[in-house]
């Protein structure tokens, strides 16, 4: 069965402290999604990957990177963590465009002090 | 610009049916998700709609309109473990998803 597995589970940062958030798809996936999710909104897109090596800027880029160093794992990048960055990530994996099933990990709450 | 609307909140009774509605302008279309996703928990995708018309998968039903822009999903014969938030999503020609704010939808006995 499709299997995406987040990083820390819960993660408690310091303003200006460095954040790594870390994903591992075992689906063999070509593409890989970082969102964050606020209390009572949807998903949005942060960064995503279309493979190894590659990363894209989704909706809400600023104040992340991205790093795509083998087909399973993408990370998540916070260099200069801030309050508003308090939220809940999800690492998702998915085998073709959007539309194709995603399959989503089972989050990080990161609260940024 | 692209926008998903969702009604925040819908009210259903058990044994009954519930319509969660999904509005959508966006500059591409290639197809709209459907996930569901209880608290605390990761989303989980239920169903992908690319045609208009009604797409039965039983338990779940999607319905798409591309030229009113509009898609519903519609559950029946709802159970209270039906109770979550309910998230559409529209997937553009760039590759990825747009989603709305979703719909959480509460199952009465």
């Amino acid at each position: 069965e499709a299997a995406v597995t987040q990083s820390p589970r819960n993660k408690v940062a310091v303003t200006g402290g460095k954040v790594t958030l870390s994903c591992n798809q075992t689906n063999n996936h070509n593409n890989m999604y970082w969102y964050r999710q606020d209390t009572g909104h949807g998903l949005r897109l942060i960064h995503y990957s279309y493979g190894a090596g590659s990363t894209e800027k989704g909706d809400i880029p600023d104040g992340y990177k991205a790093s795509r160093p083998s087909q399973e794992n993408f990370s998540l990048i916070l260099e200069l963590a801030t309050p508003s960055q308090t939220s809940v990530y999800f690492c998702a994996s998915g085998s073709g465009t959007g539309g194709y099933e995603q399959y989503f990990g089972p989050g990080t709450r990161l609260t940024v002090l | 610009g692209q926008g998903v609307e969702q009604p925040a909140k819908l009210m259903s009774v058990e044994g009954t049916f519930a319509r969660v509605n999904c509005t959508y302008s966006t500059s591409g279309f290639n197809g709209l998700s459907w996930y569901q996703q209880r608290e605390g928990q990761a989303p989980v995708f239920l169903s992908y709609v690319v045609l208009d018309g009604l797409k039965d998968s039983g338990h779940f039903s999607t319905f798409l309109s591309r030229s009113n822009g509009y898609s519903y999903l519609l559950l029946t014969e709802l159970q209270i473990k039906d109770s979550a938030s309910y998230l559409c999503a529209v997937d553009t020609n760039t590759g990825k998803l747009t989603f709305g704010d979703g719909t959480v939808l509460t199952v009465k006995p």
